[in-house]
């Protein structure tokens, strides 16, 4: 029973460039998580998606960053024109019920740096 | 605007002896509180929680306290192991946010010294 796979596990991009960041929930789960971590700073929420839908974006800046969980595939977190501020670990998350509790789990972290 | 706040950094403790990390919050709404740990490279696990209701809540060598007058809690390791080496993160959550909105501390970095 494979736990919450996120990939790549690091990710270079230079400024100006695309972000794709993949997230696999366990199996059973519909619903999905993003939290980002800043250096030397605990994790902020992102969004919470669940198959199909967006149910709350409101930790998402507004501009350049998007997120979807298609019926199909993993959940992708996509990062428009990085810039250097966008560098932190992104962490994903899932659970089987609507609430980010003790059964929820978190996957290894997408660590991004941009150059 | 910190509304979970680890003010300690680090801490290092002797094997065998109790780890105490701490936790304030700011936020009257939050309900529920969980500890969690991590690795470097890794994602954070959920290590014990506590609801609102309660005061006190234990699973093995850990321990978790809530002084809701104070808007404090703490965790209590004992005894503590070089295992228990790790980053350790409070968060909390407040029905109104929705319980899928964690608020996280900064996070203590504990070192488990032989």
């Amino acid at each position: 029973n494979a736990g919450v796979m996120q990939n790549p596990r690091h990710l270079v991009r230079r400024r100006g460039q695309e972000a794709r960041l993949r997230c696999s929930p366990m199996k059973g789960h519909s619903h999905v998580y993003w939290y980002r971590q800043l250096p030397e700073e605990g994790l902020k929420f992102m969004v919470y998606l669940q198959k199909e839908n967006i149910i709350d974006e409101s930790g998402m800046p507004k501009e350049r960053f998007s997120a979807e969980f298609p019926k199909e595939g993993p959940s992708i977190l996509r990062i428009q024109q990085v810039v250097r501020g966008d560098s932190a670990a992104y962490f994903c998350a899932s659970s089987p019920h609507e609430v980010l509790n003790t059964e929820a789990f978190f996957g290894q972290g997408t660590r991004l740096t941009v150059v | 605007d910190q509304q979970v706040k680890q003010n300690s950094p680090s801490l290092s403790v002797q094997e065998g002896r109790i780890s105490i990390l701490n936790c304030d919050y700011t936020n009257s709404m939050f309900d529920y509180f969980l500890w969690y740990k991590k690795y470097p490279a890794e994602g954070p696990t959920f290590l014990i929680s506590i609801s609102s209701i309660k005061d006190k809540n234990e699973d093995g060598r850990f321990t978790v306290f809530l002084n809701k007058s104070a808007k404090h809690l703490s965790l209590h390791i004992v005894p503590s192991q070089p295992g228990d080496s790790a980053v350790y993160f409070c968060a909390a959550s407040d029905p109104i946010q929705g319980a899928q909105k964690l608020v996280f501390g900064q996070g203590t970095r504990l070192t488990i010294n032989p």
